[in-house]
């Protein structure tokens, strides 16, 4: 049983593209959560949503982040027009139900804005 | 080894010894509290978790104690082996149903001496 998929591993981008970043939860898992990483932080809340559905997306910057989780395939969160603050590690969990029924995050995706 | 909350954020313990690694969190609500492991380039591994309604629990060579009176949640690692050189993250959930979001603390980095 495959974990948490993230990719890419890594990705580097000008200022001004945009990032795409996919996760696939876990298999049986329904509920996908966002965050962000910056270097030398803790890891922030951004976007928690069910299929074709954002529940809470009290932690996503106002503009330029987006993210989907679409009936069919992975979720996305799109980034468009990125600074170099948006350089961080970002990362996807999956649970099958609630937070404390198995919360499992994948490897991450390192953004790197130049 | 001990450490003392988010201001003292590395700890180093002499291979085979026990360390404590201490976290304190700030909202009186919170009922679940997971202590994750991450690892450099990795996702946050799920070590151990621990509702409110209980102030301690053991996993193999873990232990996690909760004391709510002051806020304060532990994870206590026995016979510390190399392996356990990581950042361990401590992370908290509300009660309130329908939010599914995990609060980190900055994290408590630990190293193994051989």
């Amino acid at each position: 049983n495959a974990g948490v998929m993230q990719n890419p591993r890594h990705l580097v981008r000008r200022r001004g593209q945009e990032a795409r970043l996919r996760c696939s939860p876990m298999k049986g898992h329904s509920h996908v959560y966002w965050y962000r990483q910056l270097p030398e932080e803790g890891l922030k809340f951004m976007v928690y949503l069910q299929k074709e559905n954002i529940i809470d997306e009290s932690g996503m910057p106002k503009e330029r982040f987006s993210a989907e989780f679409p009936k069919e395939g992975p979720s996305i969160l799109r980034i468009q027009q990125v600074v170099r603050g948006d350089s961080a590690a970002y990362f996807c969990a999956s649970s099958p139900n609630r937070v404390d029924y198995g919360y499992t995050f994948g490897s991450g995706t390192r953004l790197t804005v130049v | 080894g001990e450490s003392v909350g988010l201001h003292l954020p590395t700890l180093s313990v002499q291979e085979g010894d026990n360390s404590i690694i201490n976290c304190a969190y700030s909202n009186s609500a919170s009922d679940y509290f997971i202590w994750y492991k991450q690892e450099s380039g990795k996702g946050p591994q799920f070590i151990i978790d621990i509702r409110s309604n209980m102030d301690k629990r053991q996993g193999q060579r873990v232990t996690v104690l909760l004391n709510k009176t002051v806020k304060h949640l532990s994870l206590q690692i026995a016979a510390t082996q190399p392996g356990d050189s990581a950042v361990y993250l401590c992370a908290e959930n509300p009660s309130n149903f329908g939010n599914e979001k995990l609060t980190f603390g900055t994290g408590t980095r630990l190293t193994i001496i051989p």
